[in-house]
């Protein structure tokens, strides 16, 4: 089944830019979409079908697809934003409704 | 408001069954379709296999297909995952979460439920 690699963790400053990569077989010519989960809570869609983002979501987020690497980036990072993210594409090809990635924790310093 | 509400957190045995139910309300229950997702504790997100209720064709994720049941009543608006008989491997916290738009399932989750912590024990 298809795979969808993160890395564990990103962290960075306040006020600065994270980018938290999803890598894929040609995923560029899948619609990636990313989530975020802040401990004990359920997961948020933060950013759907690559780079689209759902009502609510400040304009900090963003996203990007390309090639074999699908790309989450929030800018101004404030302490609110430290939580865990995952993408998730829907493998059209196998017919099985899709997978997450592993999840990279961000920490704000 | 839109919503996803879950059952209770549970409490079982290895060898016992198990349905936990999650419960739309605030729109069309029947037009959209509802995943369920298990997280371990301190691990990620797996998509277990998800139903369109309208008509409950349901998919399953290989690793899932087989070790449980996805079902829908759309009479009272209400998706189900269970299990025949349960194993300690089985302790984790499940999600359900609806498809963003009417009639597809790819195009991310939108509504989430509160999420079922399921503890399966002797």
């Amino acid at each position: 089944s298809y795979v969808l690699t993160q890395p564990p963790s990103v962290s960075v400053a306040p006020g600065q830019t994270a980018r938290i990569t999803c890598g894929g077989n040609n995923i560029g010519s899948k619609s990636v979409h990313w989530y975020q989960q802040k401990p004990g809570q359920a997961p948020v869609l933060v950013v759907y079908d690559d780079s689209d983002r759902p009502s609510g979501i400040p304009e900090r987020f963003s996203g990007s697809s390309s090639g074999n690497t699908a790309t989450l980036t929030i800018s101004g990072v404030e302490a609110g934003d430290e939580a865990d993210y995952y993408c998730q594409v829907w493998d059209s090809s196998s017919g099985h409704p899709g997978v997450f990635g592993g999840g990279t924790k961000l920490t704000v310093l | 408001e839109v919503q996803l509400v879950q059952s209770g957190a549970e409490v079982k045995k290895p060898g016992e069954s198990l349905k936990i139910s999650c419960k739309g309300s605030g729109y069309s229950f029947t037009t959209y379709w509802i995943g369920w997702v298990r997280q371990m504790s301190g691990k990620g997100l797996q998509l277990m296999g998800i139903i369109y209720p309208g008509d409950s064709d349901t998919r399953y994720s290989p690793s899932f297909q087989g070790q449980v049941t996805i079902s829908a009543d759309k009479s009272v608006s209400t998706a189900y995952l269970q299990w025949s008989s349960l194993k300690a491997s089985d302790t984790a916290m499940y999600y359900c979460a609806r498809g963003r738009r009417s009639g597809s399932y790819t195009d991310g989750f939108d509504i989430w439920g509160q999420g079922t912590m399921v503890t399966v024990s002797s």
